[in-house]
């Protein structure tokens, strides 16, 4: 069954770093998706990305967040200046129709600890 | 008031027992619902998803909207303990690309 690929599964990071984030969608998918989980939290929408800009944004999704579709395969999530309260977990998702016409498939996440 | 209300349990049943997951919203927009699954430290997997009230099956689950009540409920029969795993309700508004999650209950299937 197609999967959405995140690496790396866990991240460390210094305060002030920055961090790339990656996902590989499922190949057929249009709508790429950034999600996060602060733990024992719910999960929360971060940024939507089609046709190869920024469809919607949450209010989390800062000028210190940007995304990318560097090449036909990757979808990328960057923070420019990680802070302590920036450690969740970072779920990737794609979808093949508009996210409302059947819901998405989400990646098995990326734990990142700001230190 | 929240958006997304879920109760986040935790919630522990026997094995074979009926299992009732209950979600409220308070956006009446909200047009599309879905369930995910999530094991730990996993994403989210898709379970059910629905855009109209009533009923929905699928297998051992059933998913109900009463859009009236913006109540919306995950039923599942003959629970195994495979099915032990937080459950997320979770809609969208048509158009959006946003979902919106509640808290999710952590369920436990005990053999």
């Amino acid at each position: 069954e197609p999967e959405v690929t995140q690496t790396p599964s866990h991240q460390v990071t210094q305060m002030g770093q920055e961090v790339i984030l990656r996902c590989v969608p499922i190949s057929n998918h249009l709508y790429f998706y950034w999600y996060r989980q602060i733990l024992g939290q719910k999960v929360e929408f971060l940024v939507s990305f089609y046709n190869n800009e920024i469809s919607e944004k949450s209010e989390i999704f800062d000028d210190q967040f940007s995304v990318e579709r560097p090449d036909g395969s990757n979808f990328t999530l960057k923070i420019r200046s990680t802070k302590l309260e920036d450690s969740a977990m970072y779920f990737c998702a794609s979808s093949e129709l508009s996210g409302h016409l059947g819901g998405y498939t989400f990646g098995s996440g990326t734990r990142l600890t700001v230190v | 008031q929240k958006e997304v209300e879920q109760d986040p349990g935790p919630l522990s049943v026997p094995e074979g027992a009926i299992v009732s997951l209950n979600c409220t919203y308070s956006n009446s927009a909200f047009q599309y619902f879905m369930w995910y699954r999530q094991y730990s430290r996993k994403g989210p997997e898709l379970l059910m998803y629905t855009y109209s009230s009533g009923n929905k099956e699928d297998g051992r689950f059933t998913a109900q909207v009463d859009k009236s009540s913006k109540y919306i409920s995950l039923f599942i029969r003959d629970s195994q303990p495979s099915d032990s795993a937080t459950y997320l309700c979770a809609m969208m508004i048509q158009g959006a690309q946003k979902l919106v999650f509640g808290q999710g209950t952590r369920l436990t299937i005990n053999p």
